[in-house]
């Protein structure tokens, strides 16, 4: 079965500073891993995904996330806070299952941004 | 701009009713997702089609039903509303039929059941 736990589901930090949101997996199968944002009443827009290829991953706005499968982590980072980072964040794993091929999203961490 | 549609934007319905959201995909995405996202339930996956055949199931109730259309459009129907039932309700559309491909998720739709 596949899961994420997002451990945290509200995380604040002052502009300028690093950002990290924390996700682990649980997967039966060699995973596929995605971080999705979700500004105020949008939609959700996707920051990068891991295949399998390169363990650390580069998404947009300078994000990154690492896959640490001895771990089992998957970790957000970024270098330097913007206040236009305030968002949700989801962490998602993707898999095959009986029924087919599912996504499921983490809980979600709540990044707040303070100038 | 995700290049998904989604309409309506919001609706309001009383408990009983039963309302259709309509979701159009990016131009030659052949897989559509349904999610529902609330905030004691979070984002769960409900269902995707896949060239109008049904391809996966999530935490879709018996109440809910979905097809997907010729033109690669799809349609959520949600019966006997319940208020436990307001929610976001997102579609998303991909291009692949593999596992790793994203998803472009639509702005979603705001269901209000009084």
């Amino acid at each position: 079965a596949q899961s994420v736990t997002q451990l945290d589901s509200h995380v604040s930090v002052s502009e300028g500073t690093p950002v990290l949101l924390r996700c682990n997996y649980s997967s039966s199968y060699s995973p596929s891993l995605f971080w999705y944002v979700q500004h105020p009443n949008k939609g959700l827009q996707l920051l990068l995904k891991y295949t399998s290829a390169a363990t650390l991953v580069k998404g947009i706005n300078g994000f990154e996330a690492e896959f640490k499968k001895s771990e089992t982590s998957f970790h957000l980072t970024k270098p330097s806070a913007h206040m236009s980072d305030a968002a949700e964040y989801f962490c998602v794993v993707s898999g095959v299952t009986n029924t087919g091929n599912q996504f499921y999203f983490g809980t979600g961490t709540s990044l707040t941004v303070i100038p | 701009d995700s290049g998904v549609t989604q309409t309506p934007k919001h609706l309001i319905t009383a408990t009983g009713q039963r309302v259709t959201l309509r979701c159009s995909p990016r131009s030659g995405d052949l897989s559509v997702y349904w999610y529902q996202q609330s905030l004691d339930q979070g984002l769960q996956f409900l269902i995707q089609y896949y060239n109008g055949e049904e391809r996966a199931k999530g935490n879709i109730l018996e109440r809910f039903s979905a097809q997907q259309f010729p033109d690669l459009h799809s349609e959520l129907n949600l019966s006997s509303l319940e208020l436990g039932d307001s929610a976001l309700y997102f579609c998303a559309s991909r291009g692949g039929q593999g596992l790793v491909g994203e998803q472009f998720f639509g702005p979603g739709t705001r269901l209000t059941v009084l």
